[in-house]
C-alpha cells in the first residue's frame, strides 16, 4: 500500500464547477500538507501548503487538512479552463528533510 | 519560469548505457532535489543536497548516483541502464533550510531508454 492515495481520474467538470481533489494517507508523522499543479510537459509547481490540520484559502483554492481521518482536499472554486492540469498532492514529515512524498496526481480538465 | 535549469531536455539511449542529467538550482539556493516521475509510480523522491552534502535518500537504485558541485548544481548518474529506467527526472531546488516543503521545479529530462 502506498502511503499517499490519490485518485488519478481523470475528473471532467464544466467552467464555473466548484472542483473536489483529495489524498488519503497512512503516515501519522506527515506534518507539512502541499498541493503541487503541474502542467503538461511542466514541472510541479506549489499551489499551496497547510501545516498541520486546518484549511487554508488563496482566491479560489481552499485547502483542507483532517489529520484525524488522514484525509487532504484542495477545493477550486469557479473553476476555469487554465485550471485543467494535473493536480499532485504531497506531504513531507517535519524532519529536517525535503523528502516529499507524492500522490500519483489527479488529472482535471475544465470545458468551457 | 522556476528559475531552476535542466540539460537536457530529451535523451534517448540504449539500455546498458550510461547517462548523466544536469540541474542548475536557482540562485541562491542551497537544497537540490532529484525526483523520478514515471506512468506506474508517479513522482518519487531520489535524492537530497545540502550546500554539496548528501541530506536524504529516498528509494533511489544503487545505479543511479549523484553529487553537488561547489557552484551547488548537481548531477545525476545512471548506469547500466534498463528499459524501466525510462522516466522524467526533474530537479527541484529550495532555499529555507534543509527541511524545505517549498521546492521550485525544472522542466525535467525525459529519458528514454530503447
Amino acid at each position: 500500500q502506498k502511503e499517499v492515495e490519490q485518485d488519478p481520474g481523470p475528473l471532467s467538470v464544466p467552467e464555473g464547477a466548484i472542483v473536489s481533489l483529495n489524498c488519503t494517507y497512512s503516515n501519522s508523522a506527515f506534518q507539512y500538507f502541499m498541493w503541487y499543479r503541474q502542467y503538461s510537459r511542466k514541472g510541479p509547481e506549489l499551489l499551496m501548503y497547510t501545516y498541520s490540520s486546518g484549511n487554508k484559502e488563496d482566491g479560489r483554492f481552499t485547502a483542507q487538512v483532517d489529520k484525524s481521518s488522514k484525509y487532504i482536499s484542495l477545493f477550486i472554486r469557479d473553476s476555469q479552463p487554465s485550471d485543467s492540469a494535473t493536480y499532485l498532492c504531497a506531504m513531507k514529515s517535519s524532519s529536517n528533510t525535503g523528502k516529499l512524498i507524492f500522490g500519483q496526481g489527479t488529472t482535471l480538465q475544465v470545458k468551457p | 519560469d522556476s528559475g531552476v535549469t535542466q540539460t537536457p531536455k530529451h535523451l534517448i539511449t540504449a539500455t546498458g548505457q550510461r547517462v548523466t542529467l544536469r540541474c542548475s538550482p536557482r540562485s541562491g539556493d542551497l537544497s537540490v532535489y532529484w525526483y523520478q516521475q514515471s506512468l506506474d509510480q508517479g513522482l518519487q523522491f531520489l535524492i537530497q543536497y545540502y550546500n554539496g552534502e548528501e541530506r536524504a535518500k529516498g528509494n533511489i537504485l544503487e545505479r543511479f548516483s549523484a553529487q553537488q558541485f561547489p557552484d551547488l548544481h548537481s548531477e545525476l548518474n545512471l548506469s547500466s541502464l534498463e528499459l524501466g529506467d525510462s522516466a522524467l527526472y526533474f530537479c527541484a531546488s529550495s532555499t529555507h533550510g534543509t527541511g524545505a516543503y517549498e521546492q521550485y521545479f525544472g522542466p525535467g529530462t525525459r529519458l528514454t531508454v530503447t
